[in-house]
This record gives C-alpha cells, sequence and structure tokens, in this order.
C-alpha cells in the first residue's frame, strides 16, 4: 500500500531552537520527494523537492534530507521563527505517468516565543 | 513565477444550492489542474484530475455528477459543487501542472476555497 507516514505529528519548540521532522514512506514507483509548509487555511507552499539520486536540498533555513534506501526523509528546520508555525506535510509522488502524489498528514510545529 | 489563484477564498451557501470555485494558473499554461479537500487536521486528499479539453478523471468515491470539474483552457479549471450539503463543507484546494520544462513534474497549489454549507 502506497503510504506515506510523518512524526511526530505535532510539535512545540521555542523561537531560534532547531528541530526536525520525520518522514518515511512506502509508496512505489518512487517519482520524487517533496516537503510543503502549510499555513492555516492557506494552499501548500513547495520547500523542497528531491529525486531519487539526491541525498539533500537546502531552501534557506530547510534542509530536507532524502535516503531512498531506507525510503526515509527528514526536514530541519534552523534557527527557527515564529513564522515557522505550520503544518508541514510529506508529499511523495509517484511515477505512474502521470506523477500521482501521496501525501503524508503532516507534522504540526508551533514556535513559541 | 507559477502562482495559483483560486476564487472566492471563502463562500457561505445554503444547503441544495450550487458552488463555483474558479482556479487559474496565473503566470504559466497548466495542462493538468488537480482539485484536493482536506478537512481539519487532516492531510489533502484528491478528488480529480483534470487535463486541459477532456473530461476529468475521479478518484474512488468521489462523485462525478456532485463535483463537476470543467477544464476549459490551459489557465482555468472550475469546480462546481452541485446541491451542497453541510457534509461538503471542507477545504478545497487546487493545484496546477505546468505543461513543458524542467518544472513539469512540480505542482504549484492555489490558496484553497473555504466553503461552509449552512
Amino acid at each position: 500500500k502506497n503510504q506515506v507516514e510523518q512524526s511526530p505529528q505535532s510539535l512545540i519548540i521555542l523561537e531560534g531552537k532547531n528541530c526536525t521532522l520525520q518522514c518515511n514512506y512506502t509508496v512505489s514507483p518512487f517519482s520524487n520527494l517533496r516537503w510543503y509548509k502549510q499555513d492555516t487555511g492557506r494552499g501548500p507552499v513547495s520547500l523542497t523537492i528531491m529525486t531519487f539520486s539526491e541525498n539533500t536540498k537546502s531552501n534557506g533555513r530547510y534542509t530536507a534530507t532524502l535516503d531512498a534506501d531506507t525510503k526515509q526523509s527528514s526536514l530541519h528546520i534552523t534557527a527557527s521563527q515564529l513564522s515557522d508555525s505550520a503544518s508541514y506535510i510529506c508529499v511523495v509522488s509517484r511515477n505512474t505517468g502521470f506523477q500521482k502524489l501521496v501525501f503524508g498528514t503532516g507534522t504540526r510545529l508551533l514556535v513559541s516565543p | 513565477g507559477a502562482v495559483v489563484s483560486q476564487h472566492p477564498s471563502w463562500v457561505i451557501c445554503k444547503s441544495g444550492t450550487s458552488v463555483k470555485i474558479e482556479c487559474r494558473s496565473l503566470d504559466f499554461q497548466a495542462t493538468t489542474m488537480f482539485w484536493y479537500r482536506q478537512f481539519p487536521k487532516q492531510s489533502l486528499m484528491l478528488m480529480a484530475t483534470s487535463n486541459e479539453g477532456s473530461k476529468a478523471t475521479y478518484e474512488q468515491g468521489v462523485e462525478k455528477d456532485k463535483f463537476l470539474i470543467n477544464h476549459a483552457s490551459l489557465t482555468l479549471s472550475t469546480l462546481t459543487v452541485t446541491s451542497a450539503h453541510p457534509e461538503d463543507s471542507s477545504f478545497y484546494i487546487c493545484s496546477a501542472r505546468p505543461g513543458q520544462g524542467v518544472s513539469s513534474y512540480e505542482q504549484y497549489f492555489g490558496p484553497g476555497t473555504r466553503l461552509t454549507v449552512t
């Protein structure tokens, strides 16, 4: 079954601290893995997208890693800011001819002052 | 670049009426657009995939006669919720995929439309 599981489900950290979100997937055939940030009441915004051959990608204070062998990914947020409070969704794209996305349930991050 | 807009951003309608939601790709042509539904504290669930000029492909369990999708141009797709009921209240999000280029596998999401059926 094609699934994407994320942990933790929710997380509270102090402003300025770092955190790491986890994503495990059982999606096949694999095409790429994406991390999105979704603010409450808004659509998801892409942070990173990685193909099979990429094992790390950064976007400012966000760094994503991918281990295609163990089917795991992580999103590391450095020096968190209040504006980082959002849901972070791991999404794996299946290579079925038209790139069908399988969504994780997300990690709700709250950055506290 | 790669901006997707939705209109309206939120709508309240009475049970039994129909509501149309528009999704536009503002600065690129989208050969494929996707419609998702998201309930509170849940992830996005794909409802249907639409390709410009052809009929939409609906996911299992999604009623095609209730959720009418029209993708009449490369920059516009519409979702019409017909005979809406309170259980249709949800957050509807569209996404669009560029037709060509290195970003052709990327999907750009709209800001979403909050539908409340009373």
